[in-house]
């Protein structure tokens, strides 16, 4: 069975500091891989996604993310937070039909 | 606007009540889905429907049972309300094309609190 792994449940960051959020999925066949964002109190929107291609993908808000398929990793990046970049961020897979969702991080970005 | 749209936003209820939850979308999809966000965040998907045909039913209690009247709507009622049932229930949709990769659209999310 597929599953996704986040590995920070809370980070916590001053203004223009650098942001990298781990993510890991377990399946052995083609995935799909995304990013959303869920501000407090909103519904999840997508940040950005990777079908195929170039494996460095680019999103909205200044964000990207890379994916290492040697390392069935698709981490999030973003070279300087801001305050509203406050959120819960959900990687996710899609692989066999099914879209499986991390438990979430929840970034605090300090003004 | 296009969108998916749930109502109610809020559903407070007493333990054993029956509810539905509705959910709409005018983005001209043919899949939906309902997924369930308990209280530390996590996000499992329920069902999905596609063209109103059941393609997905994860390990979901009977008493759930969703409803798709047509391709633009998926309702998802609830028999016996269990404490347990409390969470945010979030609709999303998806327009599935062989040979074509797009991503889910998720809408606001109803909370239900189950007295």
């Amino acid at each position: 069975a597929q599953s996704v792994s986040q590995h920070n449940h809370h980070v916590i960051l001053s203004e223009a500091a650098s942001l990298e959020l781990g993510c890991n999925y377990s399946y052995g066949g083609t995935v799909n891989l995304f990013w959303y964002v869920q501000y407090p109190g909103q519904h999840l929107q997508l940040l950005l996604k990777y079908f195929s291609g170039d494996p460095l993908v680019k999103g909205i808000k200044g964000f990207e993310a890379e994916f290492i398929k040697s390392k069935f990793s698709f981490n999030l990046r973003k070279p300087s937070v801001q305050w509203s970049d406050t959120a819960e961020y959900f990687c996710a897979v899609r692989g066999g039909g099914k879209l499986i969702f991390g438990q979430g991080t929840e970034l605090s970005v300090k003004p | 606007d296009t969108a998916v749209s749930q109502t109610p936003k809020y559903l407070v209820t007493q333990m054993g009540n029956d509810k539905s939850i509705k959910c709409e979308q005018n983005l001209g999809h043919d899949t939906m889905y309902w997924y369930k966000q308990d209280s530390k965040k996590f996000l499992k998907i329920m069902f999905s429907y596609n063209n109103k045909e059941l393609i997905i039913n994860e390990t979901v209690p009977n008493r759930f049972s969703p409803k798709s009247p047509d391709k633009a709507h998926l309702n998802l009622h609830i028999n016996s309300l269990e404490l347990g049932d409390s969470a945010v229930y979030f609709c999303a949709s998806r327009l599935k094309l062989a040979g074509v990769h797009n991503e889910q659209f998720f809408g606001p999310g109803t909370r239900l609190t189950v007295l």
